[in-house]
Order: structure tokens, then sequence, then C-alpha cells
């Protein structure tokens, strides 16, 4: 079983702040790792995977970051925006054919 | 392209009741993942299926069973529900290996088991 582990599991901020948080995971064997967002009432969307230690993944004003040696990854939003508001799953995987654990996920609140 | 379809979207059925529940993938996906989502236990796998074939199988109990048809559309069936199978339902399609390719969910079936 893997163990993925997601901080802060919720966080309020404020409109115009950027927040990061963390998903931590076993490195041994590592392949791949995922980040979703999900909106509530919505389907789950794919922001990034990555697979190489050093890896660095931007897509508007949401950021990835991954360390594969100490088991890390971080997601980073600058100038957060109310329509940010979501849980952010992360989810790890060991072998080009497995299956994805996800995390517990950060709840995040954007307050205008 | 159509997205990630999922029938029926609610369900409510009686415990030792068996249910199936579809899934049909996006254009062109080959591979179709199943989920259980609990508000207890978070996301989890249920199995995989990639050109008619079970590749994966997550920790459920043999009640939880599924299959993929020739067209990659998928179902899964839960069979002797107990109360505990009350959940959210979803699949996900993806073009190539699930590791390495994005998944793009469906909707969800929201079965609830009384």
């Amino acid at each position: 079983i893997l163990n993925v582990e997601q901080s802060p599991q919720s966080l309020h901020v404020q409109e115009g702040d950027s927040t990061n948080f963390t998903c931590s995971f076993p490195s041994s064997n590592f392949y791949a790792l995922h980040w979703y967002r999900w909106e509530t009432a919505k389907s789950p969307e794919a922001l990034f995977v990555m697979t190489l230690n050093g890896d660095e993944k931007k897509k508007g004003r949401i950021s990835a970051t991954l360390n594969t040696k100490e088991g890390y990854s971080y997601l980073y939003i600058k100038g957060s925006q109310p329509e940010d508001s979501a849980t952010y799953l992360c989810a790890p995987t060991r072998t080009s054919y497995g299956k994805l654990t996800f995390g517990q996920g950060t709840i995040l609140t954007v307050h205008p | 392209k159509a997205g990630v379809t999922q029938t029926p979207r609610y369900l409510i059925k009686t415990r030792g009741q068996q249910v199936t529940l579809s899934c049909s993938p996006i254009s062109g996906h080959r591979s179709v993942s199943w989920y259980q989502q609990t508000p207890g236990q978070g996301l989890q796998f249920l199995f995989e299926y990639f050109s008619e074939t079970q590749r994966n199988k997550g920790n459920f109990p043999g009640r939880f069973s599924g299959r993929q048809f020739s067209n990659s559309r998928s179902e899964m069936n839960v069979s002797t529900l107990e109360l505990g199978d009350s959940a959210l339902y979803l699949c996900a399609s993806s073009s190539g290996t699930v590791s390495s390719y994005e998944q793009y969910f469906g909707p969800g079936t929201r079965l609830t088991v009384t």
C-alpha cells in the first residue's frame, strides 16, 4: 500500500494571496506523480503529470515541482482567485502500468 | 470531442441488491479506470481496463467486478450491496497507460444503498 500524505488538509486564503501545498510519497520505486483539481459538483481535472526528479510544470498561475529522491511535490498557486477554490489531489504511481493512489487532498478556499 | 459519460447519474438501491454502472470513455481512449469516493476514504482505485483486459485491481472485495467491451465502454458491477457501498463512483479514461497519461474523469454515479 502506497502511503500518500497531503498537507495542509485545508487552507483559507484571501484573493490575491499566493499559496502552496505539499504531497509526500515514498521515494522508492517512484514512476510518476499526478496532480488533479476537483471543484465541487464537477469532475476531477488533470493539472500535471510529472516523472523526472527536478521537474517543474506550469499552467497559468499554477505550477508544480517534483523531488523524487526525497519523495515530495509542491503545488503553487500565484495570486489566488475565488475560482481556484477546490480540492487539490496528488497521486503517485510506482510502475509504468501502475494504478494511481490518491492522497486525501488539500481543500483550498479563496475568499474574495 | 465528447467527454467521459457515465450512466446513471444517481441510483438508489436496497441492501442485498446488485447494481451495474456504465462508463463511455472519450473516443479513441482504450484505458478506463474506476474509482470509489467516500467522505472517509477519499478517492480509491477499484480497477483499470485496457483493451478489454483488467490490467490493475485495487483492494476491494470480489463483490466489485467490471468489464470492458470492444468499443472501450466499461461497466462495473457490485453484487450483494452493503450500506458501506454508498459512494460516488467515478470512471476515468486515458489515451495510454494510466501512470503516464492524464486521466479524464466522468461526472460520476452517486449510489445510495438503503
